[in-house]
């Protein structure tokens, strides 16, 4: 069964501040990789989508990089700013139609 | 619609009583997950459908757990005799049929529905 572990579970940062958010994967065998941003009381943002042939995709401030072989995708938020504060969620899709969520990075930004 | 519609958005529901949580996808999405998600946890699966045929329903935890989409279209997730363990988030997301050559397969989740049972 695929696992799939975020780190950190926790982090503040003061605004302005650049930042990684790490993810990893137990089975290489994915269809794709997602990212999700969630804020409280509110559903599921999608932030970017990998392909599994894919290395990486940016949008805005955004960048994700997806290394498939060692089982890592890692989300970089540029120049942070207060209303990036949420809980940032990767989502591995197998080549069965299913999702396998991590527990999530819960990110404090200070202004 | 424009995004996938849940409702209702918060359920309180006495322990043993059924009830039922429902799932509107995006026009034209034939793929429609529902997953479940407890406190400080990642969503987990519960089933899948392409069209009205539910491909996948090995997440449901237990007999109590079903679901239908009977037109391809509106899903409906049901609960019997609930119980205190199955309060959570209820969330559904729908996206494009998967695989599909060159098409994105985003999947795009509802606002969940918040299942207390008391």
């Amino acid at each position: 069964k695929q696992e799939v572990t975020q780190i950190p579970a926790a982090l503040s940062v003061p605004e302005g501040e650049n930042l990684v958010l790490n993810c990893s994967f137990t089975d290489s065998a994915i269809y794709n990789l997602q990212w999700f941003r969630q804020d409280p009381g509110k559903g599921l943002t999608s932030l970017l989508l990998i392909q599994s042939s894919q290395r990486e995709q940016t949008s805005g401030r955004l960048n994700a990089s997806l290394d498939k072989s060692s089982g890592r995708s890692t989300l970089y938020i540029a120049a942070s700013q207060p209303g990036d504060s949420a809980t940032y969620l990767c989502a591995v899709r197998d080549n069965f139609n299913k999702f396998y969520f991590g527990s999530g990075t819960k990110l404090n930004v200070k202004p | 619609g424009a995004g996938v519609s849940q409702s209702p958005r918060y359920k309180v529901t006495k322990r043993g009583q059924d009830v039922a949580l429902r799932c509107d996808p995006i026009s034209g999405h034939v793929s429609l997950y529902w997953y479940r998600q407890a406190l400080g946890q990642g969503p987990e699966f519960l089933t899948y459908f392409n069209y009205e045929a539910q491909q996948d329903k090995s997440g449901l935890p237990n007999d109590r757990f079903s679901a239908e989409r009977p037109e391809g279209s509106i899903s409906t997730l049901t609960i019997q005799r609930t119980e205190q363990r199955d309060s959570a988030m209820y969330r559904c997301a729908s996206s494009l049929k998967w695989p599909l050559q060159g098409a994105s397969t985003e999947a795009f989740f509802g606002q969940g529905t918040r299942l207390t049972v008391v």
